[in-house]
């Protein structure tokens, strides 16, 4: 079956510093990818997707590729903000087969960025 | 953008009672709707899919008599989590999915259940 396989937090970080939050994947067809984030009381929002293979997703300064080669879907930001504190998830879904649609997602990485 | 709400946030109650939680896209019409449950500190599992007037489809492992889904209109989904024990206690979130690309779903804030 398919699997996502994040970094385990949390993760504390100065403002500015450098992110990268490590996740890999196994499945079975050609899945899409996707970042999801849930800030403090509220739902998960879709932060950033990619399709297919070396695509690259990106929205709100965070970056993501998609590495066949490699299984990967590491997420990076350049300089965060203590704004970006939340938790993150790194997700797939199938486009076809019994999977169509459902979303398979990673244990979550909490992130912290102090002032 | 797409907004769904859940309802009740947080609920508490006895061992042995039934409770219900609603799922509501609120200014899109969900087709398909999805029920997640979330331990602390792990992933969402996703307990079970239901479209609009059918029967859900659950995930294997969950006990569909024990989690009854209604999915009775296009922006309405409940969960009914019967004869609850302490063991149920968790968050359970939900999303929706309108007439777009097969990946997009819009996620609820979550209820947190805690069953004495």
């Amino acid at each position: 079956g398919n699997s996502v396989t994040q970094m385990e937090g949390p993760v504390t970080l100065s403002e500015e510093a450098f992110l990268t939050i490590n996740c890999t994947y196994t499945a079975t067809g050609y899945p899409s990818l996707f970042w999801y984030v849930q800030y403090p009381g509220e739902g998960l929002q879709l932060l950033l997707k990619a399709t297919k293979a070396d695509d690259k997703g990106s929205n709100k300064g965070f970056e993501a590729t998609y590495r066949k080669e490699t299984t990967s879907f590491h997420l990076e930001k350049g300089s965060v903000q203590v704004s970006d504190s939340a938790v993150y998830f790194c997700a797939l879904s199938e486009s076809v087969g019994t999977s169509y649609g459902k979303l398979t997602f990673g244990q979550g990485t909490i992130l912290t960025v102090h002032p | 953008g797409a907004v769904v709400s859940q309802h009740p946030s947080r609920v508490i109650c006895k061992s042995g009672t039934s409770v219900k939680i609603e799922c509501r896209s609120l200014d899109f019409q969900a087709t398909t709707m999805f029920w997640y449950r979330q331990f602390p500190k792990q992933s969402l599992m996703l307990m079970a899919t239901s479209n609009e007037g059918s029967k859900a489809t659950y995930e294997q492992g969950v006990e569909k008599d024990k989690f009854l889904i209604n999915h009775a209109s296009l922006t309405l989904s409940t969960l009914t989590v019967t004869s609850a024990h302490p063991e149920d206690s968790s968050f359970y979130i939900c999303s929706a999915r309108g007439g777009g690309t097969f990946y997009e779903q819009y996620f609820g804030p979550g209820t947190r259940l805690t069953v004495t």
